[in-house]
């Protein structure tokens, strides 16, 4: 089953510029998370916003959520070449139950 | 520590073979997960275990058959699986802090 849907599907960008990507769910959730994924690896985790939260910041990323539009963006600023990997959104829609959208692949051009 | 650890990072077993996946985790959290996920595809959740209970099954065929023998270990045992079962297979776990960690992934190649 499919909850979150990531736009766009892919994004290629110059080293320097800043990388947006969005995403959005079907039904209320408990939280948001977002994760990287390296060709073939496993997923790092990167952010976590809450459901009454709408800001979140990471170092280069910050994460919004809306939940009255049901989703949710990552920034990226000032990407490198090794933010080149595949990001996905997750969605909590009932307790420890986590699925995970399409993702976005992106890739920064040095 | 916030380490997953699976085992073998890689597996090619025949369609009449049986094997054991094995994921660990000592950061005491409360729910283990397997995933599955094709090359350019999302993971596609499998099966959660809360507190060492099976609490989420995606109908999964039973040729894919989950067993967590205690809060830090989770197994997937495999039997008489289709090369289409060819996948990336990624355990993660939960805690306090509703985290989820993921391990390195397992490549199952089924000839």
């Amino acid at each position: 089953s499919q909850q979150g849907e990531e736009d766009p599907q892919a994004l290629s960008i110059q080293e320097g510029e800043n990388a947006t990507m969005n995403c959005s769910y079907k039904t209320s959730i408990n939280n948001l998370q977002w994760y990287r994924q390296n060709s073939g690896r496993g997923l790092v985790h990167l952010i976590l916003i809450r459901s009454n939260e709408r800001e979140k910041h990471s170092g280069r990323l910050r994460v919004t959520l809306d939940t009255s539009k049901k989703s949710s963006s990552l920034l990226i600023t000032a990407s490198r070449a090794a933010d080149t990997a595949s990001y996905f959104c997750a969605t909590e829609p009932f307790w420890d139950k986590v699925i995970f959208g399409p993702g976005t692949s992106l890739s920064v051009i040095p | 520590d916030t380490e997953v650890t699976q085992t073998p990072k890689h597996l090619v077993m025949g369609m009449t073979n049986k094997k054991s996946l094995k994921c660990e985790q000592h950061m005491g959290h409360r729910a283990m997960y397997w995933y599955k996920q094709k090359a350019k595809k999302p993971p596609e959740l499998m099966f959660v275990y809360s507190y060492e209970k099976l609490s989420i099954n995606e109908s999964v065929p039973s040729r894919f058959s989950p067993e967590c023998p205690n809060s830090s270990l989770l197994n997937l045992h495999l039997h008489a699986l289709q090369p289409e079962d060819s996948a990336l297979y990624l355990c993660a776990s939960i805690g306090r802090s509703d985290t989820q960690y993921f391990g390195p992934g397992t490549r199952l190649t089924v000839l």
